[in-house]
């Protein structure tokens, strides 16, 4: 059971426009929320993160809202360069339960 | 500072031989979570656990895959009888357990069996 999902498997943007990742989640009882940044044959590398009481956090061109009624969180990106050109995941977790569930990741390609 | 160590970053191992994947979390992490990734597909999450404990193993296979945490040394992943369908990069992450923070990853062991 798939209980975060990301149901757009890839995107492309132009350089300089805004990338606009979206991820919706099953579980009300998450209360964090985390994304991720994926080069190939590399670890991911934690990007961003959110928790419940807010619903916009940002860091430089990152941006994630929450939408908790909706069950969606969207990464915005601004303005989008080639070096953003990897697979994002987005992640939840709850409480003091330390389990982080994955998304199936959005493959964002940036053409320059 | 080091990050999540795995080693070794590449396996190959032949049809029915045994992988044995290591992981030491960052330094006070005692939280360590494996995951998988098959080719063109996301992280699929396999076990989780603390020193000595597992405390979820829900997406590990039934059969030929263990996974410990000892109390000292790294966190191995032991996969038997290796088949083709086991070949995928395997991802280790640890996190300090707390609320609201992050988990690390390291950068995977890629495993081939041919």
């Amino acid at each position: 059971d798939q209980q975060v999902k990301q149901n757009s498997p890839s995107l492309s943007v132009q350089e300089g426009r805004i990338s606009i990742l979206n991820c919706d989640y099953t579980n009300s009882m998450f209360d964090y929320f985390l994304w991720y940044k994926k080069y190939p044959a590399e670890g991911p590398t934690f990007l961003i993160s959110i928790s419940s009481i807010k619903d916009k956090n940002e860091d430089g061109r990152f941006t994630v809202f929450l939408n908790k009624s909706a069950k969606h969180l969207s990464l915005h990106i601004v303005p989008s360069q080639p070096g953003d050109s990897a697979v994002y995941f987005c992640a939840a977790k709850r409480g003091s339960r330390n389990q982080f569930y994955f998304g199936t990741g959005t493959s964002l390609t940036v053409i320059p | 500072n080091a990050g999540v160590m795995q080693n070794p970053r590449h396996l190959v191992r032949r049809r029915g031989q045994e992988a044995r994947l290591r992981c030491s979390p960052m330094k006070g992490h005692s939280h360590v979570y494996w995951y998988r990734q098959l080719p063109e597909e996301g992280l699929k999450f396999m076990v989780y656990l603390q020193k000595e404990n597992i405390i979820d193993e829900s997406g590990m296979p039934k059969e030929r895959f263990s996974a410990e945490f000892p109390k000292e040394g790294p966190s191995i992943l032991r996969i038997q009888q290796v088949v083709r369908g086991d070949s995928a990069a395997y991802f280790c992450a640890s996190s300090p357990g707390t609320v609201n923070t992050e988990a690390f990853f390291g950068q995977g062991t890629r495993l081939t069996v041919v």
